[in-house]
């Protein structure tokens, strides 16, 4: 059981370079979120998906798009980077809410992006 | 949306000394409040948690409380070890908006030896 994992873990891109982030969950969770964190900063929600098929926007989803098309896996992309996205992606996933509680949040280990 | 602030950003302690994180939130709706602890260059690790119908939470040293009312929720961690070291960050979610995390800021705490 490799929980959430994420890849590359590591990405330097040039200004208006393409790519795609990859997170994976072997948990069976319906529930997967992209955040990014800034330097000295929380984490901040930019997309996520209640299930397959399914995406919504977090907080801040200028950018970046995303796609749910196997329950397990969540894709991040940037179409054209910018060095404002510079910054250390998670991906996390959670089980849907039961009985109206909410659940943990389990975190992959991370990407560390670069813009240049 | 809900807004999380989280105080101290710093906060050093020595070693076998009590440390307390505080965090306020503006949705009363939000019902689910976890806090994380990351390590540098690691993910963030959930610590503790506690859910809107209990006012207090202890697993070995480490506690949380929450004020409904003041819409506030407070981590405290006894008898601080080197180890203890780390960013600490408060949430808060409500469990009709899709689970969705708010974070706090963060809180750097040191416990010198």
């Amino acid at each position: 059981n490799a929980g959430v994992t994420q890849t590359p873990k590591f990405r330097v891109l040039k200004t208006g370079q393409s790519m795609t982030l990859l997170c994976a969950q072997d948990m069976n969770h319906e529930y997967m979120y992209w955040y990014r964190q800034d330097p000295g900063m929380g984490l901040r929600l930019i997309h996520y998906s209640v299930g397959e098929g399914t995406t919504a926007k977090g907080e801040v989803p200028d950018g970046y798009n995303v796609s749910r098309l196997k329950k397990q896996n969540f894709l991040l992309g940037l179409e054209s980077a910018a060095p404002s996205q510079t910054s250390v992606y998670f991906c996390a996933s959670t089980l849907e809410e039961e009985r109206g509680d909410t659940d943990t949040q389990y975190f992959g280990p991370g990407t560390r992006l670069t813009v240049l | 949306g809900e807004n999380v602030e989280q105080h101290p950003s710093t906060l050093s302690v020595q070693e076998g000394d009590s440390a307390v994180i505080k965090c306020t939130y503006s949705d009363s709706a939000s019902n689910y409040f976890p806090w994380y602890k990351q390590e540098l260059g690691k993910r963030p690790q959930l610590i503790i948690d506690i859910r809107s119908n209990v006012g207090e939470k202890k697993d070995q040293r480490i506690a949380v409380t929450l004020n409904k009312t003041a819409k506030h929720f407070s981590l405290h961690i006894t008898e601080t070890q080197p180890e203890d070291s780390a960013v600490y960050f408060c949430a808060a979610s409500w469990v009709r908006a899709g689970n969705m995390l708010t974070f706090g800021g963060g809180t750097r705490l040191m416990v010198k030896p």
